[in-house]
């Protein structure tokens, strides 16, 4: 029964190139999120997103990033033209539908580090 | 608006020592769920335990336990007779029922040094 599953586990890029980040959410899962981590600093919500639908981006900068959840494959997070200050611990998380009213808990991926050169 | 707050940034104790992590919250919901995880230098994120704002019975899991207090809007965490691998952060996060989803806010962590 696998977990969340996010590759790379480590990434570096040069300033200016593009990072693309994965996740694969756990089975029967259909919510994704997007936290990062800069160093030294908590958990930081970017977006959550269902089967091709973004649901909420309020946490993810206005340009250079998106992210997307397709009807088939991982969820992706991609950073464009990437500079220095993108360098953190992406994580994804999943959930199942919530049940009536009743949120369901999150579990996490292991993350990937994003290094930018 | 959500926020967690968790004031003390770095706890050094030696073995066998019990320590507190303290996390106050706020919120305007009264449904809402509390969380710690755990982060030790590995990277990833272990997941501790989930409390509901109705149930405020104080929970203890071995070595673990968390004490939920409404009225003061703080969810502590204990661990007793520390041991040098509860070395880690140590999140505490907070999610809203009614949030179109369940994203979480986390606080900015306590570094917990447990030191043989």
């Amino acid at each position: 029964n696998a977990g969340v599953m996010q590759n790379p586990r480590h990434l570096v890029r040069r300033r200016g190139q593009e990072a693309r980040l994965r996740c694969s959410p756990m089975k029967g899962h259909s919510h994704v999120y997007w936290y990062r981590q800069l160093p030294e600093e908590g958990l930081k919500f970017m977006v959550y997103l269902q089967k091709e639908n973004i649901i909420d981006e309020s946490g993810m900068p206005k340009e250079r990033f998106s992210a997307e959840f397709p009807k088939e494959g991982p969820s992706i997070l991609r950073i464009q033209q990437v500079v220095r200050g993108d360098s953190a611990a992406y994580f994804c998380a999943s959930s199942p539908p919530a049940i009536g009213h009743s949120n369901q808990p999150q579990h996490f991926g292991d993350g990937t580090r994003l290094s930018i050169l | 608006a959500q926020k967690v707050t968790q004031a003390q940034t770095e706890i050094s104790v030696v073995e066998k020592e019990d320590v507190t992590l303290d996390c106050v919250y706020e919120t305007r919901d009264t449904t809402y769920y509390l969380f710690w995880y755990k982060q030790p230098p590995s990277g990833e994120l272990v997941f501790l335990i989930r409390r509901n704002s109705f149930d405020e019975q104080n929970e203890i899991s071995g070595r673990y336990s968390w004490n939920f207090q409404k009225s003061t809007s703080s969810f502590n965490f204990t661990i007793t007779a520390s041991q040098v691998v509860d070395s880690a952060v140590y999140f505490c996060a907070l999610s809203e029922e009614n949030n179109a989803g369940n994203m979480l806010t986390f606080g900015g962590g306590t570094r917990l040094m447990v030191k043989p």
